[in-house]
């Protein structure tokens, strides 16, 4: 089936720092590859996505490449704000008409 | 544009009672979705509607849980028991067509605790 696997929170940085969550997948399929972000006290939204391999998606100074051969999508920032703190939800959809499957989320937060 | 608009914000009920949510898309949207978020997980998809068509709910408990849109607009999303395991966020989205990269657009959640 598929599935998403995320690097374990609490992610916790000094602002500036250099962000990476991990994400790996596994899918019957080509998925499309999505990050969502969770604000507290708000909902789901996209931050960035990528429909085939080697294409990134960039989004608020956040990148992720998809990667065929190691079957991944890290999330990266060189450079991280206290209002980056959220949590990150690693996704991926196969084909049309198919659920959106979500990893566990990571729980990143910055301190000024 | 107006976003998905869910309610209630909160819910407390006891086990063995009913409870029902609702969600209004965004206008123009074809596919619906109900997740459930249980704490510290990602969100699982309970049911995905096409227009007032069901197009997923392998995974909606259907001995207690029902879910309808009519005229393919508004939804509604019931328990009936509900169980102390249904404490979770109730998430509600929408997304244009539902093709494979297109963006969903994610309700607030509803907020449920079973006592």
């Amino acid at each position: 089936g598929n599935s998403v696997t995320q690097m374990e929170g609490p992610v916790t940085l000094s602002e500036e720092a250099f962000l990476t969550i991990n994400c790996t997948y596994t899918a019957t399929g080509y998925p499309s590859l999505f990050w969502y972000v969770q604000y507290p006290g708000e909902g789901l939204q996209l931050l960035l996505k990528a429909t085939k391999a080697d294409d990134k998606g960039s989004n608020k100074g956040f990148e992720a490449t998809y990667r065929k051969e190691t079957t991944s999508f890290h999330l990266e920032k060189g450079s991280v704000q206290v209002s980056d703190s959220a949590v990150y939800f690693c996704a991926l959809k196969v084909g049309g008409f198919q659920k959106l499957v979500f990893g566990t989320g990571t729980r990143l937060l910055v301190s000024p | 544009e107006a976003g998905v608009a869910q309610s209630p914000r909160y819910k407390i009920i006891e086990k063995r009672q009913s409870v029902a949510f609702w969600c209004n898309p965004i206008s123009g949207h074809a596919t619906l979705y109900w997740y459930q978020q249980i704490l510290g997980q990602g969100p699982k998809l309970l049911i995905q509607f096409q227009n007032n068509g069901v197009v997923d709910d392998s995974q909606l408990p259907k001995d207690r849980f029902s879910a309808e849109r009519l005229k393919g607009v508004d939804s509604t999303l019931k328990i009936q028991p509900a169980k102390l395991e249904d404490s979770a966020v109730y998430l509600c989205a929408s997304s244009l067509e539902g093709a494979a990269n297109e963006k969903l657009f994610f309700g607030s959640g509803t907020q449920l605790s079973v006592l």
